[in-house]
């Protein structure tokens, strides 16, 4: 059982649609980062989250950290074919305060 | 400035033969992870160093694997003998804070392949 689940795990939608990839826990977190990767490469930060309800903006995307922190979402507007990738969620628990904790992931796939 | 850099890119050996993953993190970091990345289970960490201390190698799979960071500016993972399940994508990672906040900062991953 992952601790960090992401949904969905693959995503194919076309140039200029909107979507939402979602990330959940049963833990509290006391901070939540997301990353992009692409074939070949190592994941690339995004945004982190740190305090509950947050929602941060960057161009086209948003992200918001749950009230509880258990949970975030990504939320892309009129997406685009570089936007196509494996998108990452990572939390530290407060409970272990070390360990960076990864989620499966979420495969975009923008078609143009 | 140089990333994090990661050798080799591409390692392809049999079952049994020894593996040894190279890592140089990014100069003024002070902690470095290493990540296993498989479609499966995804990325894990395995281990990780805080001032060339490793703090927390409970993600180590078991004694075939092991790991080294002799100074800041170098890391190696070790596997022997290897096996096939260790086939996977070997990520470091590097970052100049707390290992719990800080951006993690990935090289380009180096891909196993045991046959």
């Amino acid at each position: 059982t992952q601790l960090l689940e992401q949904s969905p795990q693959f995503l194919s939608i076309q140039e200029g649609e909107n979507l939402t990839v979602y990330c959940n826990s049963s833990s509290v977190f006391s901070s939540l980062q997301w990353y992009r990767q692409e074939p070949g490469e190592g994941p690339v930060l995004l945004v982190t989250v740190v305090t509950g309800g947050e929602v941060k903006k960057l161009k086209r995307l948003t992200f918001q950290f749950g009230d509880a922190r258990k949970d975030s979402s990504l939320h892309i507007t009129a997406a685009q074919p570089g936007d196509t990738g494996l998108y990452l969620c990572a939390g530290a628990l407060e409970t272990s305060g070390s360990r960076l904790t990864f989620g499966e992931g979420t495969q975009l796939t923008v078609n143009p | 400035d140089a990333g994090v850099i990661q050798s080799p890119r591409h390692e392809v050996t049999e079952m049994g033969q020894e593996v040894t993953l190279r890592c140089k993190p990014i100069s003024g970091h002070n902690s470095l992870f290493w990540y296993r990345q498989t479609m499966m289970r995804g990325l894990e960490l395995l281990i990780y160093f805080n001032n060339n201390v490793p703090i927390d190698d409970s993600g180590m799979p078991e004694d075939r694997f092991s790991a080294k960071m002799p100074n800041a500016s170098f890391s190696t993972l070790k596997i022997q003998p290897s096996e096939p399940r260790d086939s996977a994508v070997y990520f470091c990672a590097s970052t100049p804070r707390g290992a719990n906040t800080g951006e993690l900062f990935f090289g380009e991953g180096s891909r196993l392949t045991v046959l």
